[in-house]
């Protein structure tokens, strides 16, 4: 089992680009979570999607879009990138309990 | 309002005992889980506490006290590895069954050989 993987590993964009960042798990968890961070903060939630076909506004979801393709998948996508967007982006899935998994990390920077 | 307050820094030397607080204000509450990063990784789940009291988990153990809103980690014979940061995570009641947690802005825990 991968767990939580995510694509790509690092991305640099200009600022307007548009980028969507991949997540898929294969632990057959019904929820998942996208989260950024910055240096020296903690977790903050964009957005996550409680079962397939539904989704759901975090802590800081300007600037963001999300699709939950299916059980497995669920996207993240920047339409317009902007500096303050330059940040660590996880993804994460549970069973709807205390424990999340979380995958690698998308390192992005906005130029 | 929800919120989560831990120390930012936290230092000791291998092989003491550590103890990282958190104190948490939401509506209503679930329960307290506490998540391990090292640098450059991903977060990782330590433990989760629903109800009062204290559970262990081999060198680490973690206590809740509900009443008080409060909850702490406890790190014992420290090693290197374990310095990281420490995150603890509460559900509240509005998150209902989607598992959304809120968390803390994180304990850097520094281990000096």
């Amino acid at each position: 089992n991968a767990g939580v993987t995510q694509t790509p590993k690092f991305q640099v964009l200009k600022t307007g680009q548009s980028m969507t960042l991949q997540c898929a798990q294969d632990m057959n968890h019904n929820s998942m979570y996208w989260y950024r961070q910055d240096p020296g903060m903690g977790l903050r939630l964009i957005y996550y999607s409680a079962s397939e076909g539904t989704t759901d506004k975090g802590e800081v979801p300007n600037g963001y879009n999300v699709s939950r393709l299916n059980k497995r998948e669920f996207s993240l996508r920047l339409e317009s990138a902007a500096p303050s967007q330059t940040s660590v982006y996880f993804c994460a899935s549970s069973l709807a309990g205390m424990e999340q998994f979380f995958g690698p990390g998308t390192r992005l920077t906005v130029l | 309002g929800q919120s989560l307050e831990q120390p930012s820094e936290v230092t000791a030397v291998e092989g003491a005992i550590v103890q990282i607080n958190c104190t948490y204000q939401t509506s209503g509450f679930y329960g307290l889980s506490w998540y391990q990063q090292h640098d450059g990784g991903a977060p990782t789940f330590l433990s989760y506490n629903g109800l009062d009291g204290l559970e262990e988990t081999g060198r680490f153990s973690s206590f809740l006290s509900r009443s008080d809103s409060y909850g702490y980690l406890l790190l014992q014979e420290l090693q290197m590895k374990d310095s990281a940061s420490y995150f603890c995570a509460v559900r509240d009641f509005d998150s209902g069954n989607t598992g959304k947690l809120i968390f803390g802005q994180g304990t850097t825990l520094q281990v000096k050989p």
